[in-house]
């Protein structure tokens, strides 16, 4: 069975703090990762996607990707009480189809408090 | 707008009456998805499909059917409810692998 894992959370962080969230997945021969922002009775929305190793950074969100240790993590810089919120990882699982399926991992669940 | 709507938001039915969750995107995303959420088991991923007449199975298909007659549209049937199917649900289309859905904002179902 393929898994992504997440720490469940609650992640308090005081404002303007970083968050820094993660997720570790089972499958090596995954390729794309995604970090989902889901508010507390909404749908998930799409914050970031990684491909390659490294870091990716768009605004205050940057995600890391170490794929060697199957790792994937968000930080949140200067954070604010509106990125309070449940955060899911999401990873591609190659499988044996030609669609690479996305399995989301539990979530973690932030909360920035004022 | 851009967006993916499905209807109705909320349902309460009883166990075996047939229905119908309907999704429609306005993006022309070849990939489109159906999601339940429940407690402690995050996000499972019912059926997915890859353009109009080309429908897979996810991780919990059973229960369900699915139909893509057009791209835009991708409704999911539940040909008898049963309360173990008391979910959240998710329509979620992409434009292509690997680029990351677009989610509808949820059916809240509850079979009785």
């Amino acid at each position: 069975q393929k898994e992504v894992e997440q720490n469940s959370g609650p992640l308090s962080v005081p404002e303007g703090a970083i968050a820094s969230l993660n997720c570790t997945y089972s499958d090596r021969g995954s390729q794309s990762f995604f970090w989902y922002r889901q508010y507390s009775g909404k749908s998930p929305e799409l914050i970031m996607f990684i491909y390659s190793n490294g870091d990716k950074e768009d605004g205050r969100f940057t995600a890391q990707l170490n794929k060697a240790s199957q790792y994937v993590s968000l930080l949140i810089r200067d954070s604010q009480p509106s990125d309070s919120a449940t955060y899911l990882c999401a990873v591609t699982d190659p499988g044996s189809t030609s669609y690479d399926k996305v399995i989301f991992g539990p979530g973690t669940s932030l909360s920035v408090i004022p | 707008e851009a967006q993916v709507t499905q209807n109705p938001r909320y349902l309460i039915t009883v166990t075996g009456k047939k229905l119908t969750v309907t999704c429609s995107q306005n993006m022309n995303h070849e990939y489109m998805s159906w999601y339940r959420q429940d407690p402690g088991l995050g996000l499972r991923q019912i059926y997915y499909s890859m353009n109009v007449e080309v429908t897979d199975k996810g991780d919990v298909p059973e229960g369900y059917k699915v139909s893509r007659k057009e791209k835009r549209n991708f409704p999911l049937i539940l040909e008898s409810p049963s309360p173990n199917q008391t979910s959240l649900y998710f329509c979620a289309s992409s434009v292509q692998e690997g680029y990351g859905y677009t989610f509808g904002s949820g059916t809240r179902l509850t079979v009785v």
